[in-house]
């Protein structure tokens, strides 16, 4: 079973809509949630991070968790061309002494202008 | 804004030879990471480094393997005798505490030949 799973892509989605990016996490102990977008031959960057149950709304960017379901989800609104990319969920697992980032396989947005 | 990071942006090597990956995590982080990114594939944990010392490793990192911070500001990922497979982007991040978000840098792409 894979630890973080990510909804299927590519998702394609016109200039100035909604997008609704999905993550899965296996492991309860899970503490902390990430969305990294990664350009294409690029390093991740940070979007959003989120640690307790609820929404965290940053400019265009809402993300969503729910711990009991295990699921962490990112909203992308009025989307424009230049966040096409993939989109990384990423959950950290605090060990006593170190933490780990536990990366999903990523879902490629297009935004078609 | 404070960033991190790595060099070289590249690096092509004989298969059997040693290499150095290099970084300079953000000044007043604490935590720092690997994480490798074989092409296509998504980003996986190395090892994370702490008060001098390694606190998590996983799997991948073996005893080819060794990080080291040799003075205050840089973070090194070492690769004894390297192989085919371990062609990869390799990203160094840090975090300011244990769970906070980790930031990347540009990564080296390591193409072992």
């Amino acid at each position: 079973q894979k630890e973080v799973e990510q909804n299927s892509g590519p998702l394609s989605v016109p200039e100035g809509a909604i997008a609704s990016l999905n993550c899965t996490y296996s492991d309860r102990g899970s503490q902390s949630f990430f969305w990294y977008r990664q350009y294409s031959g690029k390093s991740p960057e940070l979007i959003m991070f989120i640690y307790s149950n609820g929404d965290k709304e940053d400019g265009r960017f809402t993300a969503q968790l729910n711990k009991a379901s295990q699921y962490v989800s990112l909203l992308i609104r009025d989307s424009q061309p230049s966040d096409s990319a993939t989109y990384l969920c990423a959950v950290n697992i605090e060990e006593t002494s170190g933490s780990r980032l536990t990366f999903g396989e990523g879902t490629q947005l297009t935004v078609n202008p | 804004e404070p960033e991190v990071t790595q060099t070289p942006s590249h690096q092509v090597t004989q298969m059997g030879q040693e290499v150095i990956l290099r970084c300079v995590p953000i000044s007043n982080h604490l935590y720092f990471y690997w994480y490798r990114q074989i092409l296509g594939q998504k980003v996986e944990f190395l090892v994370s480094f702490y008060n001098n010392e390694i606190s998590e490793k996983s799997e991948i990192f073996d005893d080819q393997f060794s990080v080291e911070r040799p003075d205050g500001s840089n973070f090194t990922l070492k690769i004894r005798s390297t192989k085919l497979e371990d062609s990869a982007m390799y990203f160094c991040a840090s975090s300011g505490e244990i769970n906070q978000p980790q930031h990347f840098g540009d990564g080296t792409r390591l193409s072992i030949l």
